[in-house]
């Protein structure tokens, strides 16, 4: 069972279009944070969010952790091919990290 | 800067043979180390981590074992590998100072055939 619920599974849009990516969980978590992973590479961090109802911004990219620490979203504007890749949520807790499953993106030209 | 190194990057044996994935760190010191293996295109399974020299805890019972013999190296080992020890291998560090960041290594690609 995991413990992070990510969707969605896959996601597939045109380039230009917006998305959501969303993180759920009945646990609550010192820290929650965002990995985008290339095939063949290890992930790579993009955010982390620590306080309840904390909103983030990464140019395109914006992470909002729940108020009460048991969800966060990741919302890109206007997608680029680049932004394809896996994403991962990850909770924090007692120095661990649990994964989500995942959410593929594709943004085709 | 801080640089996480795994080796090898690609591997494949046999049914049987034992195993051997070395990750060290560099740039950083009493990191608390992580072994994680991942499906494909999916999310990632913890199987050990380490908060220090000779300290090792098994988040997952299997065919593996992890050492820690020094304090920026994390290694990860088998006496006889089966088919579904096959998998994307990675090894993360986390800094003592930080909300739970962990980095990540390139990863080992393991195939038993």
């Amino acid at each position: 069972t995991q413990l992070l619920e990510q969707s969605p599974q896959f996601l597939s849009i045109q380039e230009g279009e917006n998305l959501t990516v969303y993180c759920n969980s009945s646990s609550v978590f010192s820290s929650l944070q965002w990995y985008r992973q290339e095939p063949g590479e290890g992930p790579v961090l993009l955010v982390t969010v620590v306080t309840g109802g904390e909103v983030k911004k990464l140019k395109r990219l914006t992470f909002q952790f729940g108020d009460a620490r048991k969800d966060s979203s990741l919302h890109i504007t206007a997608a680029q091919p680049g932004d394809t890749g896996l994403y991962l949520c990850a909770g924090a807790r007692d120095y661990k990290l649990s994964f989500g499953a995942g959410t593929t993106v594709t943004v085709r030209a | 800067s801080q640089t996480i190194h795994q080796w090898p990057a690609t591997l494949v044996q046999p049914v049987g043979s034992p195993l051997s994935l070395e990750c060290t760190v560099e740039g950083t010191s009493n990191p608390n180390l992580y072994w994680y293996r991942q499906a494909a295109g999916r999310g990632l399974q913890l199987l050990f981590y380490s908060v220090g020299i000779g300290q090792i805890s098994s988040e997952v019972p299997q065919n593996l074992s992890a050492s820690r013999p020094q304090d920026r190296q994390f290694i990860l080992s088998s006496k006889k590998l089966l088919l579904s020890d096959s998998g994307f291998y990675l090894c993360a560090w986390r800094s003592f100072h930080s909300y739970n960041e962990q980095f990540f290594g390139p990863g080992t690609r393991l195939t038993v055939l």
